[in-house]
């Protein structure tokens, strides 16, 4: 399968805890993308990386929130100190760069705070 | 700050109908793109069509197409023939920037489309 890959699909956790999503981008893109969808909602950017380097990060992005992306491949997001707000499903995006415009969307990963 | 907004929160279709989503948005960049994107009950968000907005020419994809009015900052897709398989939800989406500038998507809050046989 060469789309975009996020791992896990679904998680449950307890508030307080600390959660880590994964995302492979397709494998010659060098852009990735995360956002963030509530139901009813339509996807809110939470930052991208251009390879490794971290270009944009948005408001939404407190400081419980953290991306990484160490060696311009995959990417991870972790959650610290879990709230129940941010129940949502995260999605990963890639792109090729270069001006293309095209961004192609994993399944995303549910996540519910209980 | 860009928005995009969708003023019809559900629409419905007659199969092989013609049913039109509207979206419109607010910029005041000169370089941008306008996308229509489907989401199906799956939850994996595909591309259905693009709009560049240095082209006049509304964008065409086999069923899909778009009105795009440029100065009225209106990009509304035009789905004939509906099918069932194109029941989903529908989201319009803006992208700021042209080639090494490129950054992120603003999307709608989307149109939740059903398509009744």
């Amino acid at each position: 399968d060469t789309g975009v890959s996020q791992n896990p699909r679904h998680k449950i956790t307890k508030r307080g805890q600390n959660v880590t999503f994964r995302c492979d981008p397709i494998s010659e893109h060098n852009r990735l993308y995360w956002y963030r969808q509530t139901l009813g909602q339509g996807p809110e950017f939470l930052t991208y990386f251009q390879n490794e380097a971290q270009l944009e990060k948005s408001r939404l992005l407190s400081d419980r929130f953290s991306a990484e992306r160490p060696k311009g491949s995959f990417s991870t997001l972790e959650i610290q100190r879990t709230e129940q707000g941010d129940s949502a499903m995260y999605l990963c995006a890639s792109s090729f760069g270069g001006g293309t415009t095209e961004a192609f969307f994993g399944q995303g990963t549910r996540l519910t705070v209980v | 700050a860009q928005t995009v907004t969708q003023s019809q929160p559900e629409m419905s279709v007659q199969e092989a109908e013609t049913v039109t989503l509207s979206c419109t948005y607010d910029t005041s960049e000169s370089d941008y793109y306008l996308f229509w994107y489907k989401q199906p009950p799956s939850r994996q968000m595909i591309l259905v069509i693009r709009q560049e907005a240095y082209k006049q020419q509304n964008a065409t994809e086999n069923r899909f197409s778009v009105n795009f009015q440029k100065a009225a900052k209106s990009f509304s897709l035009k789905i004939s023939d509906s099918q069932l398989g194109d029941a989903a939800m529908y989201f319009c989406a803006y992208l700021k920037g042209r080639g090494s500038t490129l950054g992120r998507l603003y999307f709608g809050r989307g149109t939740q489309l059903t398509v009744w046989p």
